[in-house]
């Protein structure tokens, strides 16, 4: 079967750095997102990665190595509205959008 | 105003009852999708549209129907809720293919089944 696993909850401390990973086990690959969801909201993109490497963006960098099925979400300089969850979600072979459970980040002052 | 409009927001009701979702949007998208989430669970596929001709199911379509009415809108309907169906429930949108696009998502639509 198909297979996404995260980090149930993550705890941190505001103006540190965080890393939230997901490993991913699917029938293909043709890309993975990272969303983040405050509690009671929508997601929201945060990332696409469909090449190996760091994709930067401003605080936020998403890393990806296919050959080891994992990803990295590397949260910099902390900031207690970064407490919400944030998914992993990979793209599979039939076009299809697998979901991890997400990881719940907390922020401590 | 929000580009994907969920309602209703809230909704208790009871077994057996028939309940519809409605989701529209101002994006322009064509493809539409209605996930499920649970607590502890990832999202969870119910139903999707990439036109108005077309619907297709997803991973877990038992006890729901969809309805593509246009364009821009895509409703999720229960036809007799049960309370294993009590979930918050997400309309997303997205242009073209997942590998070019994002989905945005509706605000949701948090449904208790009594």
């Amino acid at each position: 079967g198909q297979n996404i696993d995260q980090p149930t909850e993550m705890t941190a401390t505001e103006g540190a750095i965080v890393q939230i990973n997901c490993t991913y086990q699917t029938s293909g690959f043709n890309g993975l997102f990272w969303y983040q969801q405050h509690a009671g909201e929508a997601p929201t993109f945060l990332s696409y990665n469909v090449l190996d490497g760091l994709e930067e963006k401003g605080r936020f960098s998403s890393f990806l190595s296919r050959s080891k099925g994992y990803s990295y979400l590397l949260l910099k300089e902390l900031q207690m509205k970064d407490s919400a969850s944030y998914l992993c979600a990979v793209i599979d072979s039939n076009y299809q959008l697998i979901w991890g459970a997400g990881t719940k980040l907390i922020i401590k002052p | 105003d929000a580009d994907v409009t969920q309602t209703p927001r809230n909704r208790i009701t009871k077994t057996g009852k028939r309940i519809m979702l409605e989701c529209s949007q101002t994006k322009g998208h064509d493809r539409m999708y209605w996930y499920r989430q649970d607590p502890g669970l990832g999202l969870r596929l119910i139903y999707y549209s990439f036109d108005v001709k077309d619907i297709n199911k997803g991973e877990i379509s038992d006890g729901y129907s969809v309805s593509r009415q246009a364009q821009a809108k895509f409703s999720l309907s229960l036809e007799s809720a049960i309370p294993n169906q009590t979930a918050l429930y997400f309309c997303a949108t997205s242009d073209l293919s997942l590998s070019t696009g994002e989905l945005f998502f509706g605000e949701g639509s948090r449904l208790t089944v009594l």
